[in-house]
């Protein structure tokens, strides 16, 4: 079993449509969720980030961890073209001082017009 | 504003070649990486470097090495190419190492087939 598990897609969209992106994850000791941008041939970019469970909003993005469903959510609002892209989510520990990051494969989104 | 700045941006190797991918960051980060990126595995980290002058190996070090060659700069060397290290290359960059909250910076990727 992966640490971390998302589904790949591709998920196709209307414009204006919302999106709800997941990943799921099985390390308890998982405490930073990150969820990145990447278009295509280049690198990824940070979105979103959140220490809490709960909910963390940023224009039409919103960020939702549930530490105790160990599932974490990004949701788009009135999604553009423009979102078009693949969404990675990750996830961060303490490990002897240093932050562990892993990675999502990545959902790949297409908002058509 | 350069950022993260990888070089090459593709290349094509034989089997057994070598080659070397370079990567320079310009926003006085401590920490740099190097990921790969392959269908269906997500990104895994090869190298990283903490600090200049440290280096450590991340989840897929075989068939590599690097070089923190100053604060900036942190290079990838393949001693002997092989297909399986057909795949695309991420530098990345974070400011503090360990710090509670490690956003990475990521360059534009170096996109390597060997054959």
């Amino acid at each position: 079993q992966k640490e971390v598990e998302q589904d790949p897609g591709p998920l196709s969209v209307p414009e204006g449509a919302i999106v709800s992106l997941n990943c799921t994850y099985s390390n308890s000791a998982f405490q930073y969720f990150m969820w990145y941008r990447q278009y295509s041939r280049k690198g990824p970019e940070l979105l979103m980030y959140t220490y809490s469970s709960g909910n963390k909003e940023d224009g039409r993005f919103t960020a939702q961890v549930d530490k105790s469903s160990k599932y974490i959510s990004l949701f788009i609002r009135d999604s553009q073209p423009s979102d078009s892209a693949t969404y990675l989510c990750a996830m961060s520990w303490n490990s002897g001082g240093y932050q562990k990051v892993t990675f999502g494969i990545g959902t790949k989104l297409q908002v058509i017009p | 504003n350069a950022g993260v700045t990888q070089t090459p941006k593709f290349q094509v190797l034989k089997t057994g070649q070598s080659m070397t991918l370079q990567c320079a960051q310009d926003m006085n980060h401590n920490s740099m990486y190097w990921y790969r990126q392959d269908p269906g595995m997500g990104l895994r980290l090869i190298y990283y470097s903490a600090s200049e002058g440290t280096t450590d190996k991340g989840e897929v070090p075989n068939g590599y090495n690097v070089s923190r060659l100053n604060k900036r700069e942190f290079s990838l060397r393949l001693e002997s190419a092989a297909p399986s290290q057909t795949s695309v290359y991420f530098c990345a960059s974070s400011d503090v190492q360990g710090a509670t909250n490690e956003k990475l910076f990521f360059g534009s990727g170096t996109q390597l087939s060997v054959l």
